[in-house]
C-alpha cells in the first residue's frame, strides 16, 4: 500500500517563503504529485517529480529524496492567493491507486 | 476543449433518497476515479475504474455503487444507506499509466436534509 505524511496547518506572511513537506510509503516509486486546491473547488496539478532533486517553476518548487520518502514544496513570494490546501499524492503503484495525503492547509496572512 | 466535467454543482436531496452524481470526461483516460472529502479532509477515495465495464471499491464504498458502461462516463450514486452523504465529491481521470496526473472535476456539493 501507500502512505502519505502531511502537517495539517501552515501559516505565512505575504512575501516570504514557506516550504510545505511530505513524506511517504510506497511499495513501488512511480514519482510525487503536488496539487493546490482553492476552499471549495477541485484540486489543480502543481508539479511531477520522479527523479531526485529540485524543480523549480516559477515561485513554486518541489524536491524530491527518493532515499528518505521526502518531499516538500517551496513557494515563494507568498501571494493573498496562494492561501489554500497543498496536496501530496502518489501514482498508482502495484495494486495501489493515485492516493492523495490530506493536505497542508496554508493560510497567508497580510 | 477537452475536460472532466461534473454536474450538478450543487445538490440538496432529502434523508432516504438515492441520488446519482454525474461524471463525463473527453480526455481519452482509461481510468476514472471518485473521491469524497469533508471539511479539513484529505481526499478518500469511494470507486475506480481502470477500464470499461471494470470498477474497484476504494476505501470507503461503501453505501456507494457506480457503473463503468462508456469509457466517458463513471456515475456515482449515492445511496440511502450511506449513513453520512452530505460532502463534497470530486471526479478525476487520468490517462491510467504510471505518470498519472489525475484532472478533477469542478466538484459536486451534496446536502441532505
Amino acid at each position: 500500500g501507500q502512505n502519505i505524511d502531511q502537517p495539517t496547518e501552515m501559516t505565512a506572511t505575504e512575501g516570504a517563503i514557506v516550504q510545505i513537506n511530505c513524506t511517504y510509503q510506497t511499495s513501488g516509486f512511480n514519482g510525487l504529485f503536488w496539487y493546490q486546491q482553492h476552499a471549495g473547488e477541485a484540486p489543480t496539478f502543481l508539479s511531477y517529480n520522479v527523479l531526485d532533486g529540485l524543480e523549480e517553476k516559477g515561485r513554486f518548487s518541489s524536491f524530491l529524496s527518493r532515499s528518505k520518502g521526502y518531499s516538500y514544496l517551496l513557494l515563494k513570494e507568498l501571494q493573498m492567493k496562494d492561501s489554500a490546501s497543498y496536496l501530496c499524492a502518489l501514482p498508482p503503484s502495484g495494486y495501489s491507486t493515485l492516493t492523495f495525503g490530506k493536505g497542508t492547509m496554508l493560510l497567508v496572512s497580510p | 476543449d477537452g475536460g472532466i466535467t461534473q454536474s450538478p454543482k450543487y445538490l440538496f436531496r432529502k434523508e432516504g433518497q438515492n441520488v446519482t452524481l454525474s461524471c463525463e470526461q473527453n480526455l481519452n483516460h482509461d481510468a476514472m476515479y471518485w473521491y469524497r472529502q469533508d471539511p479539513g479532509q484529505g481526499l478518500r477515495l469511494i470507486y475506480y475504474s481502470q477500464i470499461v465495464n471494470d470498477f474497484q471499491k476504494g476505501d470507503i464504498a461503501e453505501g456507494y455503487s457506480v457503473s463503468r458502461e462508456k469509457k466517458e462516463s463513471f456515475p456515482l450514486t449515492v445511496t440511502s444507506a450511506q449513513k453520512n452523504p452530505t460532502a463534497f465529491y470530486l471526479c478525476a481521470s487520468s490517462i491510467g499509466g504510471m505518470n498519472t496526473e489525475a484532472f478533477f472535476g469542478q466538484g459536486t456539493r451534496l446536502t441532505v436534509v
